[in-house]
């Protein structure tokens, strides 16, 4: 069974540190891109931050650029978000999500979409 | 930088009803990159539709979408209870590389 397992997540003051993990199982994780993406309470939906399937590549929506890092670990199938400088505003569930993408042929498209999330796990910055 | 919304905000229902929901772009959008998702209270989203119109694995028939440039729709044929959820459109950017919708409850 294809599954992510986000944990780490917690209480923390503001201006402190968190890291999340996210464990993959069931796929062949190194060559997926993988992604971050956040829900504040009550809220929608916000992509944060993304991560080739190397490693070579990432990006970061502006509201977390210069704070959070994103990374992983093929070896251990492990994608991870160092969190740092905390804000109210970063009170959220964090899900680790698998990004497919593919080209069809028979129409020349590009596909882009998230097909797998995990559970999420929760930080809550106060 | 890329918008969606979505209306209505709230759409109320009952079972065996065909639920409508839009999704607009303020820039014309890639069919292929525009995805639907579902979110029941305390779950994760679940992908229904990519490329706005293909259905995911395991995704039930009564779910459709449609639509191009900046206009999209999803359809629900008939309203079973398990669809009575949140509804967020997607699209892929550059950056940031997925924007989301703000979504439509639907609700009984």
């Amino acid at each position: 069974e294809v599954q992510l397992v986000e944990s780490g997540g917690g209480l923390v003051r503001p201006g402190g540190s968190l890291r999340l993990s996210c464990a993959a199982s069931g796929f062949t994780f190194s060559i997926y891109e993988m992604n971050w993406v956040r829900q504040a309470p009550g809220k929608g939906l916000e992509w944060i931050s993304y991560i080739s399937a190397a490693g070579s590549t990432r990006d970061y929506a502006d509201s977390v650029k210069g704070r959070f890092t994103i990374s992983r670990d093929n070896a251990k199938n492990s994608l991870f978000l160092q969190m740092n400088s905390l804000r109210a505003e970063d009170t959220a569930v964090y899900f680790c999500v698998r990004e497919d993408n593919f080209y069809d042929s028979s129409d020349y498209n590009f596909y882009y979409y998230v097909d797998v999330w995990g559970k999420g796990t929760t930080v809550t910055v106060s | 930088e890329m918008v969606l919304t979505q209306s209505p905000g709230t759409l109320s229902l009952s079972p065996g009803e065909r639920a409508t929901l839009s999704c607009g772009a303020s820039q014309s959008v890639s069919s292929s990159y525009l995805a639907w998702y579902q979110q029941k209270p305390g779950q994760a989203p679940r992908l229904l539709i990519y490329g706005a119109s293909r259905r995911a694995a395991g995704v039930p028939d009564r779910f459709s979408g449609s639509g191009s440039g900046t206009d999209f729709t999803l359809t629900i044929s008939r309203l079973e209870p398990e669809d009575f959820a949140v509804y967020y459109c997607q699209q892929y950017g550059s950056s940031p590389r997925f924007t989301f919708g703000p979504g439509t409850i639907v609700d009984v």
